[in-house]
């Protein structure tokens, strides 16, 4: 069965550093969405990616985080000088259409960790 | 602001019973709501998907409603498993975002 992959499942990486998460959505999707989700709490939505452009952000996505889709098959989330308080999981979502009542698959998800 | 509201925070039953779980929203406009379950460290997955028009929606053993006039849902868990548990997430769809809820955690227990 088709799944949206992840790597790494898990990153350290030190205050101030970038990062760069990666994404492998379903091969015929279209529609590419980044989400996170800090420990115990809600999962938000980070941002949605469509024809090589962001079609929505949240207040979350600022100017230190930044999308890719580099060649047909993957999909970036970059953080380009890491907080602490981006620790979270992040995860990938596709979907074959726009989120109007058509599924989103997630992906495992990455722990990423700021130390 | 939009939001999702889940009931109960956590929840234990035993092996074979039955539960339901509550969803109250006020995300609009609306374009579908959705339960997902999600295990420990992993992703969510989708279980059900409704758009305002429909109030009811079976996948095996999970029954979700929706009432889209008070803007309430419910999932409903029917002879429950020892892997039913897990975080059961409900979703509010508003074009390309979702608007997640903080979830139920599920424990059935033997």
């Amino acid at each position: 069965e088709p799944e949206v992959t992840q790597t790494p499942s898990h990153q350290v990486t030190q205050m101030g550093q970038e990062v760069i998460l990666r994404c492998v959505p379903i091969s015929n999707h279209l529609y590419f969405y980044w989400y996170r989700q800090i420990l115990g709490q809600k999962v938000e939505f980070l941002v949605s990616f469509y024809n090589n452009e962001i079609s929505e952000k949240s207040e979350i996505f600022d100017d230190q985080f930044s999308v890719e889709r580099p060649d047909g098959s993957n999909f970036t989330l970059k953080i380009r000088s890491t907080k602490l308080e981006d620790s979270a999981m992040y995860f990938c979502a596709s979907s074959d259409r726009p989120g109007m009542n058509t599924e989103a698959f997630f992906g495992q998800g990455t722990r990423l960790t700021v130390v | 602001k939009n939001q999702v509201e889940q009931s109960p925070q956590s929840l234990i039953i035993l092996e074979g019973k039955n539960c339901t779980l509550q969803c109250n929203y006020t995300v609009s406009p609306f374009s579908n709501l959705r339960w997902y379950k999600q295990d420990t460290g992993r992703g969510p997955v989708s279980l059900t998907i409704m758009t305002f028009s429909e109030n009811t929606k079976s996948n095996g053993r999970y029954t979700a409603t929706l009432d889209a006039d008070t803007k309430q849902s419910s999932l409903h868990i029917t002879a429950s498993q020892l892997s039913d548990s897990a975080s059961y997430i409900c979703v509010v769809s508003q074009s390309c975002m979702l608007t997640f809820g903080g979830g139920t955690r599920l424990m059935v227990k033997p």
